[in-house]
């Protein structure tokens, strides 16, 4: 069964520090995989995906992250952090066609501290 | 552009009541549509989704159920409404084609009570 983890329940990091959020997901068939980034009250908004091509993936925000296919990860990465990007974030999957099915992971809380 | 859009924002209603939440999508035909469901400090979870008019797929057996009357309209509904329904429903769209993204709705807290 395909599954999505993201390590870090929670990252607090001080502001215009760097930070990385983890994705790792298990499939026995390629996929396409997001970041979608989620503000309290608010609907999930894409950040990023990787379809193909480079496996570095730029976004919006400031936002990149890298697909590594042998260690089946997608972790998140920004350099400097705002206040502002205190959200949840979600890693997602999609396997190649195989219907709408999009499996998320259980996201990750991104505390920017002053 | 693409717009989706999702309709009541908050909603507290008594167990046993009944339910209707509606999403539409408008500058884009014959999407893929989809409820999920977020519990508080948990992942989302996806209820239903449709590729059609009339064509209702359900990932979770529950009292809720989803109708897509038009191209662009998803309804979301309950005959009897219970209190471990209380969440946040998020509706999204999709395109056909398989490597689309999801783009969601802005949610509707509903509170059972």
């Amino acid at each position: 069964a395909q599954s999505v983890t993201q390590l870090d329940s929670q990252v607090p990091v001080f502001e215009e520090a760097p930070v990385e959020l983890r994705c790792n997901y298990s499939s026995s068939v390629s996929v396409y995989l997001f970041w979608y980034v989620q503000y309290p009250n608010q609907g999930l908004q894409l950040l990023l995906k990787y379809l193909s091509g480079s496996t570095l993936v730029k976004g919006i925000n400031g936002f990149e992250a890298e697909f590594n296919k042998s260690q089946t990860s997608f972790h998140l990465r920004k350099p400097s952090v705002h206040i502002s990007d205190t959200a949840e974030y979600f890693c997602a999957v999609k396997k190649y066609n195989y219907g709408q099915n999009f499996v998320f992971g259980p996201g990750t809380r991104l505390s920017v501290l002053p | 552009s693409q717009t989706i859009h999702q309709w009541p924002a908050t909603l507290v209603q008594p167990v046993g009541s009944p339910l209707s939440l509606e999403c539409t999508v408008e500058g884009t035909s014959n999407p893929n549509l989809y409820w999920y469901r977020q519990a508080a400090g948990r992942g989302l979870q996806l209820l239903f989704y449709s590729v059609g008019i009339g064509q209702i797929s359900s990932e979770v057996p529950q009292n809720l159920s989803a109708s897509r009357p038009q191209d662009r309209q998803f309804i979301l509904s309950s005959k009897k409404l219970l209190l471990s329904d209380s969440g946040f429903y998020l509706c999204a769209w999709s395109r056909v084609s398989q490597d689309s993204p999801l783009h969601f709705g802005n949610g509707t807290r509903l509170t059972v009570t």
